[in-house]
């Protein structure tokens, strides 16, 4: 089945710098990649997501870096900001284009906590 | 949009009970899924629901854990008997059908401990 290796576990940055949290995936068969945000006492929230067509793509501050030779992918937060505070995970599957996916396979979680 | 539903959001038990969550997808979303979230880790797949039909429940501890998903929409997780390794958040998330792209979403959980 699917892994998913997640780095760092704690990450600390400065408001205002830049943060940036690292996968690694085993199946080649995953085409799906999201990432969820997950505050204190609540469910994860997806920020972001992309598939193994496209190598990146951006929201705002948000960004996703695919490399599906090396098969891994990395969440990149421009301009960090106190409310970006929170656990991110990466997750991967495979979805299917006749309809349906699988379920996520999530790593174990980055602690992004930004210095005022 | 409402979102998923999910209760209830506590629940203390003691080991060798029985325990049952609640998950009420959001309208039309025919797929939904339990996760299983110990502390520190990230969430662990149980089962994945389409309609009313199981698709994948190898992850799921069938021993003491079922679900069903009664006419395709609302979904019931049971632990019977509990254990001390099942304290952990269970998450429900669904997610549509058709579209090329999954993207689940998901409830608050429910944390369970047991003593």
């Amino acid at each position: 089945g699917e892994n998913v290796e997640q780095h760092p576990s704690t990450l600390s940055v400065q408001e205002g710098d830049s943060a940036v949290i690292k996968c690694t995936y085993s199946d080649s068969a995953s085409n799906y990649f999201p990432w969820y945000k997950q505050e204190l006492g609540k469910g994860p929230q997806l920020i972001i997501d992309i598939r193994s067509n496209v190598g990146e793509k951006k929201d705002q501050r948000i960004a996703v870096t695919l490399n599906k030779t090396a098969k891994h992918f990395s969440l990149h937060i421009t301009e960090t900001q106190p409310e970006d505070s929170a656990v991110y995970f990466c997750a991967a599957s495979r979805d299917y284009s006749g309809g349906g996916a699988d379920g996520l396979t999530f790593g174990k979680g980055t602690h992004l906590i930004i210095q005022p | 949009e409402a979102g998923v539903a999910q209760s209830p959001r506590y629940k203390i038990i003691e080991k060798r009970q029985s325990v049952a969550f609640w998950c009420n997808p959001i309208s039309g979303h025919a797929t939904l899924y339990w996760y299983q979230q110990i502390l520190g880790q990230g969430p662990k797949l149980l089962i994945q629901f389409q309609n009313n039909g199981v698709v994948d429940d190898s992850q799921l501890p069938k021993d003491r854990f079922s679900a069903e998903r009664l006419k395709g929409v609302d979904s019931t997780l049971k632990i019977q008997p509990a254990k001390l390794e099942d304290s952990a958040v269970y998450l429900c998330a669904s997610s549509t059908m058709g579209q090329k792209v999954q993207k689940q979403y998901f409830g608050p959980g429910t944390r369970l401990t047991v003593l």
